[in-house]
This record gives C-alpha cells, structure tokens and sequence, in this order.
C-alpha cells in the first residue's frame, strides 16, 4: 500500500532556488495538504486542497505556490527559496465525507516527510 | 479561527504508570474535532485518537483515552500503563471542514 508519496526526502537549496515537493496519494483522498514543521513550532497549515482545481490558504502560505490538477497530486512549489523555509514538510491526505472532508473522519494520512534545506 | 494549546513542553513518566497530555482549544464552530498525533523520533505521523464535538461519550482506543470536556473547552490525552515506546512527541489538533490546526506538541519521554 503506497498511501502518500513525498519526494524527494531531502534537499538542499541556495537562496534564490526555486524547487517542487511532490506529493502523491492513491488513495482518492479529496482532501491534501501541506505542513511544515519547525522545532518548536508544532505542524503548520501551509495549504489545503478539498478536490481537484480548489486551493485555498493555511496558517503560513507567503513563499509557497500549489496546484491540484488531479485528485492524485498535490505539489508544493517554492519559487524563490529563502532560508526561512528550512524545515520538515508533510504532505496529508484525508478521505471524503458527506458534509465535512476532515472533521468527520477522524483522521489524516500523511506522507514521510521531505528535509528541505536552505543555504 | 482556531487555536490549540498545549502548555506542557516535555513530560516524565515512569514506566507502566499513566499521564495525562494537557490540550486547550479555542473555537467558535460549534462542530469540530479534537485529534491526537504520536510522532517519534523517526519522525512519521501516528493518528491516536478522535472526539467529534458532538459526541457523548469520551473517545478510548486501547491504552489511549481522550478527556474531553467541552465547558472548559479542554482534550486531554491520558495513556494508561506507559510502555518505554510512548517516547515521543505528541501533538493536540483541532478541526473544523477544511482546515486541522495543530499545537506546539509535548515530549514525552517514559523511563524504567
């Protein structure tokens, strides 16, 4: 069972760099998402898809651009890395309900994590 | 918008004992969900447990059992009888349709 798919695991950027993180899911989750995690500071919400064609803004979206052209994928772009953007990113997935894609079903899917770094 | 909080930065239990994760939220959707995550030290995402804000009964799966108490907007994870692998962070989520918040976390670290 594949679930959620990141690549890569780790990267290293100069500034400036522009770079994608993919994320693939095989699940035929509705929902995805982006996190990142920076010690101290918890997961948070970069972006968020509900289904193919509709993004909408997280907690902390400046720097980062996202697409969902499919239901499978949900790629996070940077096109100008900055060194404020070193962190862990997780991609998350959920499967949809009637009313309410996450709150109803009790749980997200998340992907391995990509190690992103910024010189 | 939606707050989590979680005051507790590390907690120390000793082994086979129980211990309570401290979570606070704030909200003003009157249906949402309340979510706990492990995360060990290599690093994947453990789903734990879910409340709905409707429900009646505090949510248990296995050793683990959610407190929640709606009035003093409070979910509190308790582990019963620690094992030397609940080392971990531990994340308090909240959730309303599009959008799961996440607090700072809890490390929690179980000794013999």
């Amino acid at each position: 069972n594949a679930g959620v798919t990141q690549t890569p695991k780790f990267q290293v950027l100069k500034t400036g760099q522009s770079m994608t993180l993919q994320c693939a899911q095989d699940m035929n989750h509705e929902y995805m998402s982006w996190y990142r995690q920076d010690p101290g500071m918890g997961l948070r919400l970069i972006h968020y898809s509900v289904g193919a064609g509709i993004t909408d803004q997280g907690e902390v979206p400046n720097g980062y651009n996202v697409s969902r052209s499919t239901t499978e994928d949900f790629p996070l772009r940077l096109l100008s890395a900055a060194p404020s953007q070193t962190s862990v990113y997780f991609c998350a997935s959920s499967r949809p309900t009637g009313t309410g894609v996450v709150v109803q079903t009790g749980e997200l899917f998340f992907g391995e994590g990509s190690r992103l770094t910024v010189l | 918008a939606q707050k989590i909080t979680q005051t507790q930065p590390g907690m120390f239990v000793q082994e086979k004992e129980a211990v309570t994760l401290d979570c606070t939220y704030d909200t003003s959707d009157p249906s949402y969900g309340l979510f706990w995550y492990k995360q060990p030290s290599s690093g994947e995402m453990i789903f734990l447990i879910y409340q709905g804000s409707y429900d009646q009964q505090n949510a248990t799966e296995g050793r683990y059992s959610l407190n929640f108490q709606k009035a003093r907007k409070s979910a509190n994870l308790v582990i019963s009888a620690s094992q030397l692998g609940d080392s971990a962070m531990y994340f308090c989520a909240i959730a309303n349709t599009d959008k799961l918040i996440f607090g700072t976390g809890t490390r929690l670290q179980v000794f013999p």
